[in-house]
């Protein structure tokens, strides 16, 4: 069955920390795709990243940089010296062969002045 | 602006109530899709529609009737509703490429009373 699990519900830091948010995921499928979302208090799901399963390599954009691991099923995601406004829900999602979008149940992330 | 617009924003109703949430895209994608959020699970994929045609439904109940009259619009017609049903209702919408993934709109808040 294809799954996504984020463990961590809320996660409170102070500015300027750095915050790593947890994604594990399972499937059976061999090619197979996850993001990341982004939804502020505004509501909509502003996408992040993409990444296919064969492609290993870490990505760093600006402040954001991403660790994905096929041997642990983890697709984890870390935030270098917060900021307030990155305050929002996160979202890890799976996109295999059944061609839908599987969310976790998403991590609250608030950043502290 | 997201390219997928919902209205309305936020909507109050009673059980006894029918109403229309609308969704539009002009982004040439070819599938829609309707997702429920409530609090605490993870989003809910209710509908999927491909070139106007529905191809998922994901054991909704009958109180909650999609529509789509063509490839830019999608709308989620509800009746006798229950509390329960209180949720954020997300819009998102697609190319059908399992690599680009979906653009989601900003919801539409719902409240049963």
């Amino acid at each position: 069955a294809q799954k996504v699990t984020q463990a961590q519900t809320e996660i409170s830091v102070v500015e300027k920390e750095d915050v790593t948010l947890d994604c594990v995921y399972e499937t059976r499928d061999t090619t197979y795709y996850l993001f990341w979302y982004k939804q502020p208090p505004s509501g909509e799901l502003v996408f992040l990243i993409r990444r296919n399963s064969f492609d290993e390599q870490n990505e760093i954009s600006g402040r954001y940089s991403w660790n994905f691991q096929k041997s642990t099923s983890s697709f984890n995601f870390t935030i270098t010296a917060s900021q307030v406004v990155d305050s929002a829900v996160y979202f890890c999602a799976l996109l295999d062969y059944t061609d839908k979008l599987i969310f976790g149940t998403g991590t609250r992330l608030q950043v502290f002045p | 602006e997201t390219g997928v617009t919902q209205t309305p924003r936020h909507l109050v109703m009673g059980m006894t109530n029918k109403k229309s949430l609308k969704c539009e895209q002009h982004l040439g994608h070819n599938a829609m899709y309707w997702y429920k959020q409530s609090a605490k699970k993870p989003l809910e994929l209710m509908f999927v529609y491909n070139f106007k045609e529905q191809t998922e439904n994901n054991s909704v109940p009958s109180r909650f009737s999609p529509e789509c009259p063509n490839s830019s619009h999608l709308f989620l017609h509800l009746h006798t509703l229950q509390p329960e049903d209180s949720a954020l209702y997300l819009c998102a919408s697609s190319q059908g490429l399992r690599e680009i993934g979906y653009t989601f709109g900003s919801g539409t808040r719902l409240t049963v009373v």
